[in-house]
């Protein structure tokens, strides 16, 4: 079965670096999300990617954090200066298309920042 | 802004029983989707079950079920004769009908004692 896939599992970073988490959707889905749990915490939404622009995005997407889908296959969470706050568990996801359709979640990628 | 809740951090249950994961949610829109979300330790996030809003009927998977009362947003999942690899966190979670993003309640992390 078609699954979500994040590189890397884990990435440790100095406050103030960049990091790309990378993610491979599934090969026909259309739309793309990142969701983030910060430790304890919910999960929360933070971006939506649709025919290659933002459909939507929470108020923590901020200035720092941006994506992209460089080729047909692979879809990027940039932060450009890491905060300690920036630490958290940081999820994957596709659908098909919107409404009820389901949203597939990758593994995730723990980011620490140090 | 809509909000999920789900008050009960912990539940256990001895294998073959039933148990009832509890999940409210508050919003002013009258058309929406309701979900039900597994995650296994170590494993990513899987739909369990889905409700439309505008569906009188709940909704029903095989061992799951859930109780769907629009009038007291509450939107509870029953698993009927529970087996070890349900053990899993158990997110509920909302999507707007318009929207993309999916908003999570806290969880809640099931235990299945053999």
């Amino acid at each position: 079965e078609p699954e979500v896939t994040q590189t890397p599992s884990h990435q440790v970073t100095q406050m103030g670096q960049e990091v790309i988490l990378r993610c491979v959707p599934i090969s026909n889905h259309l739309y793309f999300y990142w969701y983030r749990q910060i430790l304890g915490q919910k999960v929360e939404f933070l971006v939506s990617f649709y025919n290659n622009e933002i459909s939507e995005k929470s108020e923590i997407f901020d200035d720092q954090f941006s994506v992209e889908r460089p080729d047909g296959s692979n879809f990027t969470l940039k932060i450009r200066s890491t905060k300690l706050e920036d630490s958290a568990m940081y999820f994957c996801a596709s659908s098909e298309a919107a409404g009820s359709y389901e949203q597939y979640f990758g593994p995730g990628t723990r980011l620490t920042v140090t | 802004a809509q909000t999920v809740t789900q008050s009960q951090p912990e539940m256990s249950v001895q294998e073959a029983e039933t148990v009832t994961l509890s999940c409210t949610y508050d919003t002013s829109e009258s058309d929406y989707y309701l979900f039900w979300y597994k995650q296994p330790p170590s494993r990513q996030m899987i739909l369990v079950i889905r409700q439309e809003a505008y569906k009188q009927q709940n909704a029903t998977e095989n061992r799951f079920s859930v109780n769907f009362q629009k009038a007291a947003k509450s939107f509870s999942l029953k698993i009927s004769d529970s087996q070890l690899g349900d053990a899993a966190m158990y997110f509920c979670a909302y999507k707007e009908g318009g929207a993309q993003k999916l908003v999570f309640g806290q969880g809640t992390r099931l235990t299945i004692n053999p």
